[in-house]
């Protein structure tokens, strides 16, 4: 599975929009592109997650460039309840894709 | 939906004794499971997946005759922390996935289980 890249840390402030990179210059054709983020001491929470298309749900927004090397996942209205570590990972499609964690961004949000 | 739980939530044990960790998936059929190790400050590392009735791969480094893990049915996986020591103590985390839950096949996580062994 291809690395990713991350910034260690962000900071926003609360009711803005938290845009936070992810570069995966490696990835291959048949890869996705993962959000989940863990707030302290609980287990990881999915996210969202991508192909090559934009995405969308009631969490998020995830944007791919077209060459597929970079996305940013974006929180339109920023909570202190969205304080946590972000991860971007890139899994392989098959069944068998297992993911595997980097160091994230730790995501702090501020009144 | 999509629920993954564990039990215990914390547990403490002296050295020497083992240590029995269950995962459940609560509104699903989990065909896949993930056990994950966590320590303080540090992102998860992946120990070992298991397949329904199969045995576990375990990552390497991993020794999986310390870490036993049974997937006896879709709906549990158990981890055992065999002669556990004061290194053994970690946020261990379990993740789930099995057919298309929540319109994904991907994987949910348990809350975690705190081990500390004294």
């Amino acid at each position: 599975d291809a690395k990713t890249t991350q910034p260690t840390s962000m900071d926003c402030a609360e009711g803005r929009a938290a845009n936070l990179p992810c570069n995966h210059s490696t990835i291959s054709g048949n890869e996705y592109v993962y959000w989940y983020r863990q707030i302290h001491s609980q287990g990881p929470q999915y996210i969202i997650h991508g192909l090559k298309n934009n995405e969308t749900n009631e969490m998020a927004s995830l944007i791919i460039t077209e060459d597929r090397k970079s996305s940013t996942l974006i929180l339109p209205h920023a909570t202190l309840r969205d304080t946590a570590v972000y991860y971007c990972i890139v899994r392989a499609s098959s069944n068998t894709g297992k993911l595997i964690f980097g160091q994230g961004t730790t995501l702090q949000v501020k009144p | 939906g999509a629920v993954v739980s564990q039990h215990p939530s914390w547990v403490i044990c002296k050295s020497g004794t083992s240590v029995k960790i269950e995962c459940r998936s609560l509104d699903f059929q989990a065909t896949t499971m993930f056990w994950y190790r966590q320590f303080p400050k540090q992102s998860l590392m992946l120990m070992a997946t298991s397949n329904e009735g199969s045995k576990a791969t375990y990552e390497q480094g991993v020794e999986k005759d310390k870490f036993l893990i049974n997937h006896a049915s879709l709906t549990l996986s158990t981890l055992t922390v065999t002669s556990a020591h004061p290194e053994d103590s970690s946020f261990y985390i379990c993740s789930a996935r099995g057919g298309w839950v929540r319109g994904t096949n991907e994987q949910f996580f348990g809350p975690g289980t705190r081990l500390t062994v004294l």
